[in-house]
């Protein structure tokens, strides 16, 4: 059970290229999000899915696109990379159950660097 | 939409002594508040939650309390150890009309504890 797997661990971009963080979980889990974490200024969420086929917008959306084909997969889209896009970046799963909110496991972090 | 104040953003603490952090929400809906823990380098990763019907919960060390009227909740660590030397995020969600585990986190609080 490898839990929730990120790709790439480091990746440093150009301005305005483009790229796709994925996003994997073997648990089964309903939800999945993603978060960008910048010092001082903690977790911020960015897109997150209630299920295959269903995405919605977080606190910090612009630049970033979403999908979720399958329960699996929930990779995120930098359109056209800018510097202010340089961040650690999370993924997140939890089991759903529609009525209470469960514990949230971690990926282990992209370190985007936008050049 | 929901925001969330942490304090401190440091806090430095003696081998033994305890340590208090607290979080202000502003969404008076949020009924579900977790705790994560984050070590140099690493994933997020829960240490405890409550939600809005308790007062207060405790696993060993750890506690967390919880005004709904002032919208304040706090985790409480006793007899803090070295290896307790992290940064500890809150974090608030809703549950009611259907729960997303949409987390809206603080800022975050590094935590040293001295030897």
């Amino acid at each position: 059970n490898a839990g929730v797997t990120q790709t790439p661990k480091f990746q440093v971009l150009k301005t305005g290229q483009s790229m796709t963080l994925q996003c994997a979980q073997d648990m089964n889990h309903e939800y999945m999000s993603w978060y960008r974490q910048d010092p001082g200024m903690g977790l911020r969420l960015i897109h997150y899915s209630v299920g295959a086929g269903i995405t919605d917008q977080g606190e910090v959306p612009n630049g970033y696109n979403v999908s979720r084909s399958t329960t699996e997969d929930f990779p995120l889209r930098l359109l056209s990379a800018a510097p202010s896009q340089t961040s650690v970046y999370f993924c997140a799963s939890s089991q759903g159950t529609g009525r209470v909110n469960t514990e949230a496991f971690f990926g282990q972090g992209t370190r985007l660097t936008v050049v | 939409g929901e925001n969330v104040e942490q304090h401190p953003s440091t806090l430095s603490v003696q081998e033994g002594d305890s340590a208090v952090i607290k979080c202000t929400y502003s969404d008076s809906a949020s009924n579900y508040f977790p705790w994560y823990k984050q070590e140099l380098g690493k994933r997020p990763q829960l240490i405890i939650d409550i939600r809005s019907n308790v007062g207060e919960k405790k696993d060993q060390r750890i506690a967390v309390t919880l005004n709904k009227t002032a919208k304040h909740f706090s985790l409480h660590i006793t007899e803090t150890q070295p290896e307790d030397s992290a940064v500890y995020f809150c974090a608030a969600s809703k549950e009611w009309g259907g729960a997303t585990n949409k987390l809206i986190f603080g800022t975050g609080t590094l935590l040293a504890v001295q030897p």
